[in-house]
């Protein structure tokens, strides 16, 4: 199947620092890819919806000032999140979609972002 | 507002067994359900799909039924194994955006 790989794997961070996250689509142009955030024991929570070359879309109740998508090709997603707080720590897990995999999201292995 | 829920939290089998995991939805009537497989600390990994007018779907030990009356889909491993313990989510879609259940851990014990 597609692969999607992200980066890095887990980030410990202090507190007000901004982390970038890396989302990439290995072997396929990805129409569309998705920012989800996940804390333990809990269900996946969608945060954006990204496109190329536009603007995300953001879910309700996700400051899009805080967590900034940038969708820069077809193959790369990034998540930034910016001034990070304690509460910002999460485990944040991007997907991707292209034009015939209507039915099927690929999934990266996440990030594990831990804010000191 | 849309809510899918999976009423159990947990489930350890012992292996051999079947392992049967439920999935609830309410509020809407989605056009299909999607089971995936989640490891700890990993993504999620797509398993199978059924479409509303699909009463059953399998694919190798996995059997998941749909049923839009009781607006449930029923998730099916048989011969369990050591190797499916994991945490299973099932899936709606709404206009390319999946809403997750919080999800069932399996355990099987050898």
């Amino acid at each position: 199947g597609a692969v999607v790989s992200q980066h890095p794997s887990r980030v410990i961070c202090k507190s007000g620092t901004s982390v970038k996250i890396e989302c990439r689509s290995l072997d396929f142009q990805a129409t569309t890819m998705f920012w989800y955030r996940q804390f333990p024991k809990q269900s996946l929570m969608l945060m954006a919806t990204s496109n190329e070359g536009s603007k995300a879309t953001y879910e309700q109740g996700v400051e899009k000032d805080k967590f900034l998508i940038n969708h820069a090709s077809l193959t790369l997603s990034t998540l930034t999140v910016t001034s990070a707080h304690p509460e910002d720590s999460s485990f944040y897990i991007c997907s991707a979609i292209f034009p015939d995999s209507y039915n099927e999201q690929f999934f990266g292995p996440g990030t594990r972002l831990t804010v000191l | 507002s849309q809510k899918i829920e999976q009423n159990s939290e947990a489930l350890n089998i012992q292996e051999g067994k079947t392992a049967t995991l439920t999935c609830n939805y309410t509020n809407y009537s989605p056009a299909y359900l999607q089971w995936y497989r989640q490891d700890p600390g990993r993504g999620p990994v797509f398993l199978l799909l059924i479409r509303e007018n699909e009463k059953e779907k399998r694919k190798e030990r996995l059997k998941v039924t749909f049923d839009t009356t009781l607006k449930q889909s029923l998730f099916h491993i048989t011969a369990s194994q050591p190797a499916d313990s994991a945490t299973y989510l099932c899936a709606t879609r709404a206009d390319y955006k999946l809403s997750f259940g919080a999800g069932t851990t399996v355990t099987v014990r050898a």
